[in-house]
């Protein structure tokens, strides 16, 4: 019954590896975003979908890939892993079609420590 | 650019009292929608209550109420009797309804301690 999931919650890994964040939503939305948020608990947007569609590309490094397999689906992959990627990544969900209500769903977050 | 503001980081109030958490917004959109989130130390995001600009009155979820001034463009959180799980970090979050933008803007949170 969850609604936005993402695997895994917890990853550590050594500087220079590469790993993926992998989110899925089953409740019909149709744009997915991925969130930074930093040890002072600020929430900055990474990138976002529509509909498989790339409409947010904030300032990232070209590290940060996402993907949209399909609606339903939002990975983020992370190439050569830097101790400053250390950080919580949220994916979230909204409908922004058809009208309200537009408040997103958020996933139970990924704690990424880099060592 | 939109802005949101959140000039409280840290409040306390005691068990069973009310508490109230500012938010200010900076934006020439005349129809948006404004949101409050909690993240307790599970760190799982929840929506607490939404507004819509275009309505006067304001929102209200049992013991949760808003403060929605827009001409001063001001969005607060009246949390009333007050328990121990409220106990969080609380943003506040700005939604555009404009076509094609689909950002949500978030203030830089504001944490409740809550004292038994």
């Amino acid at each position: 019954d969850t609604a936005v999931s993402q695997t895994p919650k917890y990853l550590v890994t050594q500087m220079g590896n590469d790993k993926s964040i992998k989110c899925e939503q089953n409740l019909g939305h149709d744009t997915m975003y991925w969130y930074k948020q930093d040890s002072k608990k600020f929430l900055k947007i990474m990138f976002s979908y529509n509909n498989k569609e790339l409409i947010i590309n904030e300032t990232v490094p070209n590290r940060f890939s996402p993907k949209s397999p399909d609606k339903a689906h939002l990975n983020l992959h992370i190439n050569s892993l830097e101790l400053g990627d250390s950080a919580v990544y949220f994916c979230a969900s909204s409908q922004v079609g058809g009208g309200p209500p537009y408040e997103q769903y958020f996933g139970p977050g990924t704690r990424l420590t880099v060592t | 650019a939109q802005t949101v503001t959140q000039s409280q980081p840290e409040m306390s109030v005691q068990e069973a009292e009310t508490v109230t958490l500012s938010c200010t917004y900076d934006t020439s959109e005349s129809d948006y929608y404004l949101f409050w989130y909690k993240q307790p130390p599970s760190r799982q995001m929840i929506l607490v209550i939404r507004q819509e600009a275009y309505k006067q009155q304001n929102a209200t979820e049992n013991r949760f109420s808003v403060n929605f001034q827009k001409a001063a463009k001001s969005f607060s959180l009246k949390i009333s009797d007050s328990q121990l799980g409220d106990a969080a970090m609380y943003f506040c979050a700005y939604r555009t309804v404009t076509s094609g933008t689909y950002k949500y803007i978030f203030g830089t949170g504001t944490r409740l301690k809550v004292l038994a």
